[in-house]
C-alpha cells in the first residue's frame, strides 16, 4: 500500500505563476485535507473535504482552491503564487465522514516543498 | 481555543522511558486527545489517541489525567528513531475535521 501520495516532491515557482499540487490515497478514505507547514508555526489547515463532492475552508484558505476529483484524489491549486506561499504542503486522509471523524487518525503524505521567488 | 500547551523540547537517553507532557486545560467532555509525531523531512505520523482511559498500543502509552486537563505520552524505551517533533492535539467532536496543530515538543534522543 502506498498510502497517501503527493506530487511533485519539490517545486520552484516565480511570483504570479500557477500550479496544482496533486494528492491521491489508496485507503478508500472518505475525508481528505490540505495543510501547510511553516517554520515555527506547526501545521495549518488550508482546505478539507469531508467526503467526495464536498469541500470546506480551513484556517488559511486565501490564495488557494481545491478540487475533490473523486474519492481518491484531492488537488490544491495556486492560481497566482506569492512568496508568502513558500511552504511545505501536506495532504492527509482519514477514514470516517465529517463530524464523526474525531477519533479516526489522519494519514499524511510526505509533503511538497514549494518555493516561490 | 483548541490549542494545547507542550514544552518546546525534551531530551532523553536511548533505552530509557520518556514522558512527554501536554496541557489541555480547556478541554470539553467529548474532545479526544490525539498524538502525532513528525520525523525530519516526513509528514506527521499518528501515534495514539484517547478520551478518558489510559491507552496502550505498540508505539506508546497515553496517560490521561482524571480531570482530563492534561495528558502524558509515554515512550517505554526511547530509541534514536524516536527523535522527532511530538504533537498533542485536541480533536474536537464538534469541530469537523479540523485538527489544530501547535508547535509540538522536539524530542532529542542521545546514546
Amino acid at each position: 500500500n502506498a498510502g497517501v501520495t503527493q506530487t511533485p516532491k519539490f517545486q520552484v515557482l516565480k511570483t504570479g505563476q500557477s500550479m496544482t499540487l496533486q494528492c491521491a490515497q489508496d485507503m478508500n478514505h472518505n475525508s481528505m485535507y490540505w495543510y501547510r507547514q511553516d517554520p515555527g508555526m506547526g501545521l495549518r489547515l488550508i482546505y478539507y473535504s469531508a467526503s467526495e463532492g464536498t469541500t470546506d475552508k480551513g484556517e488559511v484558505p486565501n490564495g488557494y482552491n481545491v478540487s475533490r476529483l473523486n474519492k481518491r484524489e484531492f488537488s490544491l491549486r495556486l492560481e497566482s503564487a506569492a512568496p508568502s506561499q513558500t511552504s511545505v504542503y501536506f495532504c492527509a486522509s482519514s477514514e470516517r465522514r465529517g463530524e464523526h471523524s474525531y477519533n479516526s487518525p489522519l494519514h499524511f503524505g510526505n509533503g511538497t516543498r514549494l518555493t516561490v521567488t | 481555543d483548541a490549542k494545547t500547551t507542550q514544552p518546546n523540547s525534551m531530551e532523553s537517553n536511548e533505552e530509557e522511558p520518556v514522558h512527554l507532557p501536554c496541557n489541555h486545560s480547556t478541554i470539553s467532555g467529548t474532545d479526544y486527545i490525539h498524538w502525532y509525531r513528525q520525523l525530519p523531512s516526513q509528514g506527521p505520523e499518528y501515534v495514539i489517541h484517547g478520551l478518558t482511559s489510559n491507552v496502550n498500543n505498540r508505539m506508546a502509552s497515553l496517560a490521561i489525567a482524571e480531570d482530563r486537563k492534561s495528558s502524558t505520552l509515554i515512550l517505554h524505551r526511547a530509541t534514536l528513531r524516536d527523535a522527532a517533533v511530538y504533537y498533542c492535539i485536541r480533536r474536537l467532536t464538534g469541530g469537523g475535521n479540523k485538527l489544530t496543530f501547535g508547535t509540538g515538543t522536539q524530542l532529542k534522543v542521545e546514546l
